[in-house]
C-alpha cells in the first residue's frame, strides 16, 4: 500500500516570500513522486517529477522539489513567491508507472 | 506538444440520468488512460485505469456497471456515469500516459469534466 501525506491543507505568505510545502510518502519500493498545481477550478498542471539521480529537481516557475529517502519526503520549494502562485498543490506518487495516487493537497495563499 | 482536452467542460444533470465524458490526446499516444474524481472537498480518487489492449482495472467502490469506460484507440477514451446520484458529483480528470515516452511516468490531465446532479 502507497501512501501521500500532505500536512498541510493551508499556507498562507506572502509576496516575494519563499515556501516550503511538505510532502511525505510511504512506498518501500521504486517510486515516481511529482507535484501537480490546480488553478481555481482548472485541471492538473505538471511541475515537476523525481524517479532517480540528483534529489533536488527543478520544476517549472521556480518552483524545486526535494526527495529524501530517509525521510520519505518530497517537499516543494519556491524561493519568491507570486501572488499567480496561488493554486492547490498536490503531492503524488506513482509506484508503477501508471496510475498516481494523489495527497489531499494544500491550498497556498500569496497576499500582497 | 502534449495536450489532453475534456469534454463536456461542465453537465448539470438530474438524479437517475447518465452523463457521458470524453478525453482526447493530442501530440502522444496514450497508451494508458487514469480516470480520476475529484470531491468537493478536493481530494482526488483513481477510479479506473485503462490500457490500451488490456482489461480496465477498477478500484475498490468504483464498477463497470456504474462507470463504464472505452478506450478504442491511443487518443481516446471515454467514460461514463450510470445512474448519477448526489454522491457521484465533482470534477472527473482523465490522466493519460504517453507510452512512447518511456518510463518518465508523467500524467498529462485534461481540465476535467464538471458533474452537477441535481
Amino acid at each position: 500500500t502507497q501512501t501521500v501525506s500532505q500536512s498541510d491543507a493551508h499556507v498562507t505568505v506572502f509576496e516575494g516570500d519563499s515556501v516550503e510545502l511538505r510532502c511525505n510518502y510511504s512506498y518501500g519500493g521504486s517510486i515516481y513522486l511529482s507535484w501537480y498545481i490546480q488553478h481555481h477550478g482548472r485541471g492538473l498542471q505538471f511541475l515537476l517529477k523525481y524517479y532517480s539521480g540528483n534529489p533536488v529537481v527543478q520544476g517549472v516557475n521556480g518552483f524545486e522539489a526535494e526527495f529524501s529517502k530517509s525521510d520519505s519526503s518530497f517537499h516543494l520549494r519556491k524561493a519568491s513567491v507570486h501572488w499567480s502562485d496561488s493554486a492547490v498543490y498536490f503531492c503524488a506518487v506513482m509506484p508503477n508507472y501508471n496510475v498516481l495516487y494523489f495527497g489531499s493537497g494544500t491550498k497556498l495563499t500569496v497576499e500582497p | 506538444g502534449a495536450l489532453v482536452y475534456q469534454y463536456p467542460r461542465r453537465t448539470i444533470c438530474k438524479s437517475g440520468t447518465s452523463m457521458r465524458m470524453e478525453c482526447q490526446a493530442v501530440g502522444f499516444q496514450a497508451t494508458s488512460v487514469a480516470w480520476y474524481r475529484q470531491s468537493p472537498q478536493k481530494t482526488f480518487e483513481l477510479i479506473a485505469l485503462s490500457t490500451v489492449n488490456s482489461a480496465i482495472k477498477y478500484e475498490q467502490n468504483f464498477t463497470q456497471e456504474k462507470f463504464p469506460i472505452s478506450h478504442p484507440n491511443l487518443s481516446f477514451s471515454s467514460m461514463t456515469v450510470l445512474n448519477a446520484y448526489l454522491e457521484d458529483r465533482g470534477l472527473y480528470l482523465c490522466g493519460a500516459r504517453d507510452g512512447l515516452g518511456g518510463n518518465t511516468g508523467q500524467l498529462y490531465f485534461g481540465e476535467g469534466s464538471k458533474l452537477t446532479v441535481l
